[in-house]
């Protein structure tokens, strides 16, 4: 069964930082991972989707990156802002599987 | 482009009495859709999903149900609440396993 971790489980930073989420799961055998945005009280929003075949996605100020042999990935945030502060959840998907395995996220603050 | 409404945004509803929370998608056709829980310092709980119309898998027994009328409409229901069902739910909705998942806003749920 396949088991997602995100760590840290929260993070306070100020302004301006480079910030780093990380994301592991158990079986490497993925066919794409999401990464995900949370605002308090609202739904999910789609930030970048890497397939298995890829190594890094690119978005703006975003990266995420894949390693399918050790089980990780990763966000990079860079320079980042107050207006970043919300949850980042990551979602793996198994090949052949409509369903995806949720981590519980990671909860970031920025603070001017 | 593609669309999910989730409706409605809260709810406050006595114990016992009966559920109807509605989700459509438009754009798209014959799309995958999900139903998720969040409880309050909880992760995402999968409860049910549909590849299809009237086809609906659950994923955790419950006093939760689900039905797909239409293509690109999804029902959560019960005939009586618990307290327990309480929670922040989710619509969501992907292509085939190789697209990502796009949520609706969500529907926050008090139990009274």
């Amino acid at each position: 069964k396949q088991e997602v971790t995100q760590i840290p489980a929260a993070l306070s930073v100020p302004e301006g930082e480079n910030l780093v989420l990380n994301c592991s799961f158990t079986d490497s055998a993925i066919y794409n991972l999401q990464w995900f945005r949370q605002d308090p009280g609202k739904g999910l929003t789609s930030l970048l989707l890497i397939q298995s075949s890829q190594r890094e996605q690119t978005s703006g100020r975003l990266n995420a990156s894949l390693d399918k042999s050790s089980g990780r990935s990763t966000l990079y945030i860079a320079a980042s802002q107050p207006g970043d502060s919300a949850t980042y959840l990551c979602a793996v998907n198994a090949g052949g599987s409509y369903i995806p395995t949720f981590g519980r996220g990671t909860s970031l603050i920025v603070h001017p | 482009s593609q669309t999910i409404h989730q409706w409605p945004a809260t709810l406050v509803q006595p114990v016992g009495s009966p559920l109807s929370l509605e989700c459509t998608v438009e754009g798209t056709s014959n799309p995958n859709l999900y139903w998720y829980r969040q409880a309050a310092g909880r992760g995402l709980q999968l409860l049910f999903y549909s590849v299809g119309i009237g086809q609906i898998s659950s994923e955790v027994p419950q006093n939760l149900s689900a039905s797909r009328p239409q293509d690109r409409q999804f029902i959560l229901s019960s005939k009586k609440l618990l307290l327990s069902d309480s929670g922040f739910y989710l619509c969501a909705w992907s292509g085939t396993e190789n697209q990502p998942q796009h949520f609706g806003d969500g529907t926050r749920l008090s139990i009274l």
